[in-house]
């Protein structure tokens, strides 16, 4: 069974500009969940999605945005780039976002993305 | 709200010797915990998780964890550290925002170094 897949491992990106992170969750898992890491912020909840709908938030600004596609597969946006978003972006599925032992979620390789 | 507190952000054992490594958590309710473990350049891996089934689990790699409701703890330990185990080790607690819907709260991390 696929473990969670997430494009592309690196990029580099120039402040001002967008970039797009992708994940594919593990087949059946239909709650996509985004996090953040970084040094200084550690690891941080983004959003949670689920049947197409944006159901969780964590704090972060609106310049943070994701969706999530009828297969389940999810995608995050950050638009108009700042250094400070340089991190390793993780996306997380589990079946469908309730508690455990029934939804333990699963990490993918995650996202480096980083800004100049 | 819920949270962990992971006390040390450093270890380090000498190959074959016991690895300790703290977590504390905070909630008015039973938690759900987790432990996942970091490689460099990787994603986060689930090594074990309480659910309240069981007071001592047991995880991957030769890990468990002991639950204390009475000290608030959530230990990770291995009797025997292998050089493989040098890595980053998470604690975390499944945790409800204001929404209701539930987000992994992650501690700060704890670099454990494997000497030879």
């Amino acid at each position: 069974k696929a473990g969670v897949t997430q494009t592309p491992r690196y990029l580099i990106k120039t402040r001002g500009q967008q970039v797009t992170l992708s994940c594919s969750p593990i087949s059946g898992h239909r709650s996509v969940s985004w996090y953040q890491q970084t040094p200084g912020q550690g690891l941080q909840f983004l959003f949670e999605y689920f049947s197409e709908t944006q159901r969780n938030k964590g704090n972060f600004p609106g310049r943070f945005s994701g969706r999530q596609f009828s297969n389940s597969r999810s995608e995050m946006n950050v638009s108009t780039l700042e250094l400070g978003d340089s991190a390793l972006y993780l996306c997380a599925s589990s079946v469908d976002g309730g508690p455990p032992p029934g939804n333990t979620i699963y990490f993918g390789e995650g996202s480096w993305l980083t800004v100049v | 709200a819920q949270s962990v507190t992971q006390l040390g952000s450093h270890v380090s054992v000498s190959e074959g010797a016991l690895v300790l490594l703290r977590c504390n958590y905070s909630s008015s309710v039973p938690p759900y915990l987790f432990w996942y473990v970091q490689y460099p350049n990787q994603g986060l891996q689930l090594l074990l998780k309480y659910t309240s089934a069981a007071t001592l689990v047991k995880g991957i790699n030769g890990f468990e964890a002991e639950f204390k409701k009475s000290e608030t703890s959530f230990h990770l330990t291995k009797p025997s550290a292998h050089m493989s185990d040098a890595a980053e080790y998470f604690c975390a607690v499944s945790a409800r925002g204001d929404t209701g819907r539930r987000a992994l709260t992650f501690g700060s991390g704890t670099r454990l170094q494997v000497q030879p």
